[in-house]
């Protein structure tokens, strides 16, 4: 059963903190996606890459947020310094190109973020 | 402007009974598709069903179905014979094919289904 996994589930950290969650999308996916989820904003998309490359950032602040993807079976979603503000749950989710298949996106469990 | 709207922040419905989630979006990309994700209080985000735009029925999966009015822009849930654990947020969320694979997310409806 091919999931995509997330490390770790839960975070707590204080503010100023560097926090790096981790993203194993479904093997053979090729593209893979960062949300961040809020009461207030819902479910936002902060990057997505295909092949590994970077092709839409802009829903990430760049003074603090990183994302990369050093190898096709793992993805990086960095904060440094990390705000109260940053608390949400973080997904990550991969999937197939529209062409072979339908292009739904399967999401990982999910990274509980706590900064105090 | 909000791509997705969905206007029922919350519902009820009683065990056994039909229910209807709304969504509304908006774009001029001639090739979208739409799809409905389910996310119980546990927190996972779990694909329901996918209506594509050129799609000439309804889609459907066991319980879910899909009421898609095109020139409304509109692409309905509806959930037969609800059951408990139907208990949940529904979200609503469009991929423009002229945009690459990224989704934009409606705010979601959470669904309460009563004994």
């Amino acid at each position: 059963d091919a999931r995509v996994t997330q490390t770790p589930r839960h975070k707590v950290t204080e503010m100023g903190q560097e926090v790096t969650m981790r993203c194993q999308p479904i093997l053979g996916h090729n593209t893979v996606f960062w949300y961040r989820q809020t009461m207030m904003q819902g479910l936002e998309l902060l990057a997505y890459f295909r092949n590994r490359a970077p092709l839409d950032d802009s829903g990430m602040p760049k003074d603090r947020f990183s994302a990369e993807m050093p190898d096709a079976t793992l993805a990086t979603l960095k904060i440094q310094p990390s705000e109260p503000r940053d608390s949400a749950v973080y997904f990550c989710a991969s999937g197939l190109p529209p062409g072979l298949g339908i292009g739904e996106q399967f999401f990982g469990p999910g990274t509980r973020l706590t900064v105090l | 402007a909000q791509k997705i709207t969905q206007t029922q922040p919350g519902m009820f419905v009683q065990e056994k009974e039909a229910v209807t989630l709304d969504c509304t979006y908006d774009t001029s990309d001639p090739s979208y598709g739409l799809f409905w994700y389910k996310q119980p209080s546990s927190g996972e985000m779990i694909f329901l069903i996918y209506q594509g735009s050129y799609d000439q029925q309804n889609a459907t999966e066991g319980r879910y179905s899909l009421n898609f009015q095109k020139a409304r822009k509109s692409a309905n849930l509806v959930i037969s014979a609800s059951q408990l654990g139907d208990s949940a947020m529904y979200f609503c969320a469009m991929r423009e094919d002229d945009y690459g694979q990224n989704f934009v997310f409606g705010p979601g409806t959470r669904l309460s289904v009563l004994p």
